[in-house]
């Protein structure tokens, strides 16, 4: 695609339910990042792939949270048991994968529990 | 996490005027760093980049400097404009390393 895809943009979810956000990196990017946004903040590391393995998984908030990326593309992060401080704007953004590089965002999922 | 518990800087700015926002960058070893602008409800968009060997690199109506000395790095807009108003985040990189960490951001408020 022209650019990098989420899904849904928005998701209310009740506390204790599980989600899945899903992230459409842009054609040949290898390196796909997840990060969150909550309001009025910085944004926060969560992951990042480089294909479809995770080097760095450091900035995963608790067990709750996971991440997988299939096939080199499509990456999918799972919130489990969800919870009310997990209500936040989940970016995803994907690169060249050669390091030093501009990152590539998506516009976000909002996600809100409720 | 990074960036947690703390709100966003404001910069009020009337248009036509320059802008500099500020950012301390934490690690020595990065080499590479970057300027995003995020408007309202979208992701961050690239603005300008500079690598440790330069000092200082011009764009279009933007200028970063990068004082490695003092781990300082700025962002210069001239002659603001009501479409810059957005948060502006700084971003570091260790080549080799994919982690691409952000700074706090600044919001910016160009007033008519």
């Amino acid at each position: 695609g022209a650019g990098v895809s989420q899904s849904p943009s928005n998701k209310v979810t009740e506390k204790g339910k599980d989600v899945e956000l899903r992230c459409d990196p842009i054609s040949g990017h290898t390196a796909l990042y997840w990060y969150r946004q909550s309001l009025g903040q910085g944004l926060e590391f969560l992951i990042y792939f480089q294909g479809n393995s995770a080097p760095d998984k450091s900035g995963l908030p608790s067990d709750r949270f996971s991440a997988e990326r299939t096939g080199g593309s499509v990456s999918t992060l799972t919130i489990q048991r969800t919870q009310q401080e997990d209500s936040a704007v989940y970016l995803c953004a994907s690169s060249f994968g050669q390091g030093g590089e501009k990152l590539f965002f998506g516009s976000g999922t909002q996600l809100s529990v409720l | 996490g990074e960036s947690v518990g703390l709100h966003l800087p404001t910069l009020s700015v009337q248009e036509g005027d320059n802008s500099i926002i500020n950012c301390a960058y934490s690690n020595s070893a990065s080499d590479y760093f970057i300027w995003y602008k995020q408007e309202s409800g979208k992701g961050p968009q690239f603005i300008i980049d500079i690598r440790s060997n330069m000092d200082k690199r011009q764009g279009q109506r933007v200028t970063v400097l990068l004082n490695k000395t003092v781990k300082h790095l700025s962002l210069q807009i001239a002659a603001t404009q009501p479409g810059d108003s957005a948060v502006y985040f700084c971003a570091e990189n260790i080549r080799g390393y994919q982690k691409v960490t952000f700074g706090i951001g600044t919001k910016l408020q160009v007033i008519p």
